[in-house]
């Protein structure tokens, strides 16, 4: 089936580093894939839609400066936290799916990203 | 707007059946989803139901769906240790969105 891979799975950095996550879909082309972030006690919440070609869409709040998203190709978005800080530690998970096929098994995501900034 | 409800702990005696509800808003969405994380890993899927659907049996998971009161539950039946984990509910973000939005997720903790 289709397996989307995300690396790496944990990274530490230094603080006013940054660092580059990618989200890379192995065997089917995604125009678009999606950044989520997860919260201490909260749930997952939508960062920014990639798409293929074009500049990410970013929910209200997160900052495109600094968290910066390229989808270069159909198979690969990459997610760079730029100067890092301690506060965004967390939990950085993508998603991607099939173009045109709908269906509810279809939505495949990575493994997520542990990041913790020192 | 759209927005997914859960409780946040659940605590269940080993062999007895785990119920976990959500409430969601978004009545088009067009799959709901059932997400286990345990900790310090990524999400799994464990199960999704289509928005026409009331009922699909998994092996040991139960999806109920009750569209008119927006009401989605996860029964895990025969609770194993191992089922600790949280439990997050997902909705697609309308009709044919490859977004999802994501309640608070469900702590469950198994007491052997």
């Amino acid at each position: 089936g289709a397996v989307v891979s995300q690396h790496p799975s944990r990274v530490i950095c230094k603080s006013g580093t940054s660092v580059k996550i990618e989200c890379r879909s192995l065997d089917f082309q995604a125009t678009t894939m999606f950044w989520y972030r997860q919260f201490p006690k909260k749930s997952l919440m939508l960062m920014a839609t990639s798409n293929e070609g074009s500049k990410a869409t970013y929910e209200q709040g997160v900052e495109k400066d600094k968290f910066l998203i390229n989808h270069a190709s159909l198979t690969l978005s990459t997610l760079t936290v730029t100067s890092a800080h301690p506060e965004d530690s967390s939990f950085y998970i993508c998603s991607a799916s099939v173009d045109s096929d709908y269906s509810g098994n279809t939505i495949y995501f990575g493994e997520g990203s542990w990041l913790t900034v020192v | 707007g759209e927005d997914v409800e859960q409780s946040l702990f659940l605590s269940v005696r080993e062999g007895d059946s785990s119920v976990i509800n959500c409430t969601y808003t978004d009545s088009s969405s067009t799959y709901l989803y059932w997400y286990k994380q345990e900790p310090g890993a990524g999400l799994q899927l464990l199960t999704y139901i289509f928005s026409n659907m009331d009922m699909k049996q998994d092996q040991r998971l139960t999806v109920l769906l009750n569209k008119k009161d927006k009401h989605l539950s996860l029964r895990i039946a025969d609770t194993q240790t191992g089922d600790s984990a949280i439990y997050f509910c997902a909705e697609t973000a309308g009709a044919g969105s490859y977004q999802l939005t994501f309640g608070k997720g469900t702590k469950l903790s198994v007491i052997p």
